[in-house]
């Protein structure tokens, strides 16, 4: 298995509708989880952190499956401006390793009005 | 607060050129990194550094060298430019620790070898 994989899409979403997706991973060791955003021709931005409680910041929330590594994104009620990348992202490292993070290729969604 | 710099934005090159690009972060970031992200691959890291003088080699080394002479400054070396390093290079820092795990990205510098 390649250790972090999301499908690239692109998932096209009506607007207001709710959308999810997922990131699989290798590592089990792997003790944090993260998702970014990239809007395009932009650099990547933190959008939130998942834990082994999940992790919910308004309309979103990331859940966290340890047994069948994996973690997902939930988007509500979406907006025009959610079309972006999302970018999962795993440390290879149980703490913080500078060379420790390996990026997915992300997953492009557009939210259509 | 200007968090993370990256100069230049774009740049052109002839195949055989050779070019610096510079980052700089006014965050007091212990690590600084360099990545390359092209269509279809994803992020790659090129180079990182753990602190002033100190710099390491990530996945994607070769054709690159780095510099970290300043805590806040992270360049990155080509010495001669290929086509196959037309790519996307982002610079990025964090804290150290579990701080590593949170990345703040320059806007990226678009680089394209002919």
């Amino acid at each position: 298995r390649k250790e972090v994989e999301q499908d690239p899409g692109p998932f096209n979403v009506p607007e207001g509708a709710t959308v999810a997706f997922n990131c699989t991973y290798s590592n089990s060791a792997s003790q944090s989880f993260f998702w970014y955003r990239q809007d395009c021709r932009k650099e990547p931005k933190l959008l939130m952190s998942v834990y082994s409680s999940g992790n919910e910041d308004g309309r979103f929330t990331a859940q966290l499956n340890r047994a069948s590594q994996y973690i997902s994104l939930l988007i509500r009620d979406s907006k025009l401006s959610d079309s972006a990348t999302y970018l999962c992202v795993v440390p290879s490292y149980s703490g913080g390793g500078a060379d420790g993070l390996t990026f997915g290729k992300g997953t492009h969604l557009i939210i259509q009005p | 607060n200007a968090g993370v710099t990256q100069t230049p934005k774009f740049r052109v090159l002839k195949t055989g050129q050779s070019m610096t690009l510079l980052c700089a972060q006014d965050m007091n970031h212990e690590y600084m990194y360099w990545y390359r992200q092209d269509p279809g691959m994803g992020l790659r890291l090129i180079h990182y550094s753990v602190g002033e003088g100190t710099t390491a080699k990530g996945e994607v080394p070769d054709g690159y060298n780095v510099s970290r002479l300043k805590k806040q400054n992270f360049l990155l070396g080509l010495e001669s430019a290929a086509p196959s390093q037309t790519s996307v290079y982002f610079c990025a820092s964090s804290f150290r620790g579990l701080g590593a795990n949170v990345l703040t990205f320059g806007a990226g510098s678009r680089l394209t070898v002919l």
